[in-house]
């Protein structure tokens, strides 16, 4: 089925560890977002890309790193974990200018 | 500080009634309105928009209100169904096709 695939689904890590979440679309759209979900917060925007070769940091951007590998696939990196940073990630896709987005099924991050 | 308010965390509607979820913003640069649906270990799903061109925007069950004057959106959704029980956002564009700032999310859950 067309979507966004993240992986992994699923990752506990140790504070101080790094590690790199996917994501990829097969709709050939040109932008893509990076989400996170907390408890009481509903979803904040960390970095989007809204052309293959461009990033932009959003509303929590501290503690991660992104990189627009090709138009297909938009992965973001921690390089040291925190506890802070325990959330639901959701990375997202659309045509620029458009709205409706499409969403993958998250990926949920511990970190202990 | 939060642009897009969604003050009630939770509602509970009778199966067959209306459901009414409400949604305020800041920004009086928000040129497009949405809403999106979220189930449980699942990505948000897009349910329907608005520009701020109209007041209302109707979709079967589904109708979004907009008053610009008050800063104020509501969904409606009539008649309320068991499988809309899932968390629904607000979430709003700014002039220029910036990404999407959600809400924090209203939990709706339909009692048969």
């Amino acid at each position: 089925n067309a979507g966004v695939t993240q992986t992994p689904k699923f990752q506990v890590l140790k504070t101080g560890q790094s590690m790199t979440l996917q994501c990829a679309q097969d709709m050939n759209h040109n932008s893509m977002y990076w989400y996170r979900q907390d408890p009481g917060m509903g979803l904040r925007l960390i970095y989007y890309s809204a052309s293959e070769g461009t990033t932009d940091k959003g509303e929590v951007p501290n503690g991660y790193n992104v990189s627009r590998l090709n138009k297909r696939e938009f992965s973001l990196r921690l390089e040291s974990a925190a506890p802070s940073q325990t959330s639901v990630y959701f990375c997202a896709s659309s045509e620029w200018g458009h709205y409706g987005y499409t969403f993958g099924s998250g990926t949920r991050l511990t970190v202990v | 500080d939060q642009q897009v308010k969604q003050n009630s965390p939770s509602l509970s509607v009778q199966e067959g009634r209306i459901s009414i979820l409400n949604c305020d913003y800041t920004n009086s640069m928000f040129d497009y309105f949405l809403w999106y649906k979220k189930y449980p270990a699942e990505g948000p799903t897009f349910l329907i928009s608005i520009s701020s061109i109209k007041d209302k925007n109707e979709d079967g069950r589904f109708t979004v209100f907009l008053n610009k004057s008050a800063k104020h959106l509501s969904l409606h959704i009539v008649p309320s169904q068991p499988g809309d029980s899932a968390v629904y956002f607000c979430a709003a564009s700014a002039l220029g096709n910036t990404p999407l700032v959600f809400g924090k999310g209203t939990r709706l859950s339909v009692i048969a």
